[in-house]
């Protein structure tokens, strides 16, 4: 099946500084992939979707300036935690769908787990 | 935020033992519902996309029902073993991106 990767897998950082995730799709060409964040015992949570060539589209609640999405490719997509601060230690993961189907699966990265210490 | 519930939170079975599980979702502009397996330290990987009511999907012990009109689709797995112990997922296809239950966490012992 498709293949998409995530990195880093963990990282650790200071309060205040910014943390690039990348998300990759390996062998199709995602125009759209969806970044999640899951807290403690909470279910994944949409915080946005990045679409290839053109700005984010993100969920209510989540800060657009705070977490910065670039699509720039059709197999790459970045989320950038900016200033981040200890209540941004999350698990954050990204996802792809080939779009060939109108319902067809949709592949996931490892996960990047953030802790700002 | 559509509401995408699972249940039970977490299971613990037998190996041997069958189970299921259920996700209830909302019924109305129903599009597809996802069923996925994720292990700890993988990522989560796809069972069934399925998108009609009354479907039934099946792959090998692992089968899954759904029922569109009432809103919920039950996962079984047949004879547990310990390699199927996972969080199982279920995802509401909202037309632009899936929206998630907590899951259900499997605990199968020998």
């Amino acid at each position: 099946g498709a293949v998409v990767s995530q990195h880093p897998s963990r990282v650790i950082c200071k309060s205040g500084t910014s943390v690039k995730i990348e998300c990759r799709s390996l062998d199709f060409q995602a125009t759209t992939m969806f970044w999640y964040r899951q807290f403690p015992k909470k279910s994944l949570m949409l915080m946005a979707t990045s679409n290839e060539g053109s700005k984010a589209t993100y969920e209510q609640g989540v800060e657009k300036d705070k977490f910065l999405i670039n699509h720039a490719s059709l197999t790459l997509s970045t989320l950038t935690v900016t200033s981040a601060h200890p209540e941004d230690s999350s698990f954050y993961i990204c996802s792809a769908r080939d779009p060939t189907g109108p319902f067809t699966e949709a592949f996931f990265g490892q996960g990047t787990r953030l802790t700002v210490v | 935020i559509l509401n995408v519930e699972q249940s039970p939170q977490s299971l613990h079975v037998q190996e041997g033992d069958s189970t299921n599980f259920t996700c209830s979702f909302p019924s109305s502009n129903f599009y597809a519902l996802h069923w996925y397996r994720w292990e700890t330290a993988k990522s989560p990987e796809a069972l069934f996309v399925m998108t009609l009511n009354g479907d039934e999907k099946k792959k090998g012990r692992i089968s899954a029902t759904l029922n569109t009109k009432e809103g919920y689709s039950y996962l079984y797995i047949k004879g547990s073993q310990p390699e199927d112990s996972a969080t199982y997922l279920c995802a509401f296809w909202s037309g632009y991106a899936l929206n998630f239950g907590k899951g259900t966490s499997l605990l199968v012992t020998p």
